[in-house]
């Protein structure tokens, strides 16, 4: 398996843009996590989904955030309007059932907002 | 809630040291341990896991121990290489729950 696969692998933009981040799971996986690493707050759950369905979406910071899976093949973390602040590295991890708990985590986009 | 305690601070040693990570837990149940490893530009990836009191996980010459009393699993290797240079993070779960709680994660630099 190819594994998780996210895109782009790098993003700039300016202040105020649409920016939209994209993972593709590992197949049969069930859960999907989105995740925000950045210096100062480390790594932090922003919304998790188990089959296509979004689970928790407590760590999603403001409105300006919104996370989608249309199927269990893809999922999109959208922020618009971007703001400098939204700079950091977003990973995308999946993993089977609850039994393993294990994540495998994508390679991860890092985004800087200008 | 539930939560993991990494020491602070990055780690700096020389090949062929011997290398402890502290991680210790708060919980209400009866969680499952792990400890993940990120390399330089990528993302993480697991590194060894437990699932109950006295487990011990190792991989690659890591090990680490779940040891209930002191809700710790601290990480140690007996050699490091150049190639351990990576940021580790512990991690807890509990059953029937999908999420993982990080800790904030330590840099650690082997030189040479």
């Amino acid at each position: 398996d190819a594994g998780v696969i996210q895109s782009p692998r790098h993003e700039v933009t300016e202040m105020g843009q649409e920016v939209t981040l994209r993972c593709k799971p590992i197949s049969g996986h069930d859960y999907l996590f989105w995740y925000r690493q950045t210096m100062m707050r480390g790594l932090e759950l922003l919304i998790y989904f188990n089959n296509n369905v979004p689970i928790d979406d407590s760590g999603m910071p403001e409105d300006r955030f919104s996370a989608k899976m249309p199927n269990a093949s893809f999922s999109t973390l959208k922020i618009q309007p971007s703001e400098p602040r939204d700079s950091a590295v977003y990973f995308c991890a999946s993993s089977l059932g609850l039994a393993k708990n294990i994540q495998y985590f994508g390679a991860g986009t890092r985004l800087s907002v200008l | 809630g539930d939560s993991v305690t990494q020491m602070e601070g990055p780690v700096t040693l020389s090949e062929e040291a011997f290398l402890t990570i502290n991680c210790t837990y708060t919980a209400t149940g009866y969680p499952s341990l792990f400890w993940y490893v990120q390399y330089p530009g990528e993302g993480l990836q697991l590194l060894l896991k437990a699932t109950k009191a006295d487990d011990k996980g190792s991989n690659k010459g890591f090990e680490a121990t779940y040891r209930k009393e002191t809700t710790s699993f601290h990480l140690e290797k007996g050699s490091v290489q150049v190639s351990d240079s990576a940021v580790y993070f512990c991690a807890l779960s509990l059953y029937g729950n999908n999420r993982l709680a990080f800790g904030k994660g330590n840099q650690v630099v082997v030189i040479p």
